[in-house]
């Protein structure tokens, strides 16, 4: 089986834009989490989707979004842009009943 | 709320020799799970071993294997016969079981350096 894709790899974005990342978990996961990872604070929760629907939320203020697709590929929003949400954002997905997460590649955000 | 703590934040190892990373954890729940996840310069978190609270016996795959206390809530990851590609950031990670809408609760991680 394939493993976790993320796209795109590396972003760099400038303050006060948005930027839309995407993550398409393993064939037949239909859950996917989202992590940031920063030097500072290690790896942070954002958010879980399961079968489209938010099941559970991080403490990340409302500038970040997410969503799930019918077919379980989730997408990241982040609004207005600031320095500090410069970080690698990581998005597992899992099958449900093993609870065993795997992860992709990551995507690389900078902000100028 | 769950707690993981690494307090080791480097260490190294001769190629070919035995190390030991330790994690401590704190949670009131009696069910759950433990993850060792290796992170390379690549940046791919990679899982290396899972641990049921559930289970008595300590989980090993290959080269790796771990020391579960439950009472004392230790997770300790072995390495043996370090190879020079084991050499990665490691992160002990929590989650509770049937857990259904928990996140990963994760350490700061260890910096393992392999010297040849």
């Amino acid at each position: 089986k394939a493993g976790v894709t993320q796209t795109p790899r590396y972003l760099i974005k400038t303050r006060g834009q948005q930027v839309t990342l995407s993550c398409s978990p393993i064939s037949g996961h239909r859950s996917v989490s989202w992590y940031q990872q920063t030097p500072g604070q290690g790896l942070q929760f954002l958010f879980e989707y399961f079968s489209e629907t938010q099941r559970n939320k991080g403490n990340f203020p409302g500038r970040f979004s997410g969503r799930q697709f019918s077919n379980s590929r989730s997408e990241m929003n982040v609004s207005t842009l600031e320095l500090g949400d410069s970080a690698l954002y990581l998005c597992a997905s899992s099958s449900g009943r093993t609870d065993t997460q795997y992860f992709g590649p990551g995507t690389r955000l900078t902000v100028l | 709320a769950q707690t993981v703590t690494q307090s080791q934040p480097e260490m190294s190892v001769q190629e070919a020799e035995t190390v030991t990373l330790s994690c401590t954890y704190d949670t009131s729940e009696s069910d759950y799970y433990l993850f060792w996840y290796k992170q390379p310069p690549s940046r791919q978190m990679i899982l290396v071993i899972r641990q049921e609270a559930y289970k008595q016996q300590n989980a090993t795959e290959n080269r790796f294997s771990v020391n579960f206390q439950k009472a004392a809530k230790s997770f300790s990851l072995k390495i043996s016969d370090s190879q020079l590609g084991d050499a990665a950031m490691y992160f002990c990670a929590y989650r509770r079981l049937y857990s259904g809408n928990t996140p990963l609760v994760f350490g700061k991680g260890t910096r393992l350096s392999v010297i040849a």
